[in-house]
């Protein structure tokens, strides 16, 4: 089946810093890939589409000079996550399309910033 | 946008009965529906699927009720196990529109 391979799976950064988390479609090309925020105990929180070779759609209260999302492939998103700050610690999961409804996740990266 | 939204935040359920979830969504424009699971630290896990075309699927232990005149849909879990413990989420999509709405996602414990 569709694989899709999230890294990190953990990262610990200093505030200020900032991280890139990829997504990668292992076995399929995925013309769309959207990026997801959950905190604890709640529910995934669209942040934005990520379409191949165009710009990412963020969705309403989502700085998109923070969270910077490249889709420079039809295998590979990334998401920085720019000049973090401890209220930027959250879980990010990509998920990617694989046509006809089928979407695929990947594992989650949890971020913490100290 | 769409609303998608469940009953139960929790549910408990022993070990081996028969565990129902519940979903509720808002726009009749919905035509597919998927059922995750997200076991702790993880990423949703695909369950199991329907078209708004059908009312009722069945796959292994799992059976997916969808009902379109009350805009609701039920995850039905047969013999419940341990490992069947994990937060499931209902989303709803409608046609060639791609964004995935998620709901709040209910807790299932497994009692051993």
């Amino acid at each position: 089946g569709a694989v899709v391979s999230q890294h990190p799976s953990r990262v610990i950064c200093k505030s200020g810093t900032s991280v890139k988390i990829e997504c990668r479609s292992l076995d399929f090309q995925a013309t769309t890939m959207f990026w997801y925020r959950q905190f604890p105990k709640k529910s995934l929180m669209l942040m934005a589409t990520s379409n191949e070779g165009s710009k990412a759609t963020y969705e309403q209260g989502v700085e998109k000079d923070k969270f910077l999302i490249n889709h420079a492939s039809l295998t590979l998103s990334t998401l920085t996550v720019t000049s973090a700050h401890p209220e930027d610690s959250s879980f990010y999961i990509c998920s990617a399309s694989t046509g006809d409804y089928g979407y695929t996740f990947g594992s989650g990266t949890r971020l913490t910033v100290v | 946008g769409e609303s998608v939204g469940l009953h139960l935040p929790t549910l408990s359920v022993q070990e081996g009965d028969n565990s129902i979830i519940n979903c509720a969504y808002s726009n009749s424009a919905s035509d597919y529906f998927i059922w995750y699971k997200q076991e702790s630290g993880k990423g949703p896990q695909f369950i199991i699927d329907i078209r708004s075309n059908m009312d009722k699927r069945q796959g292994q232990r799992v059976t997916v009720l969808l009902n379109k005149t009350v805009k609701h849909l039920s995850l039905q879990i047969a013999a419940t196990q341990p490992g069947d413990s994990a937060v499931y989420f209902c989303a709803g999509l409608r046609g060639g529109y791609q964004k995935v709405t998620f709901g709040t996602g209910t807790k299932l414990q497994v009692i051993p």
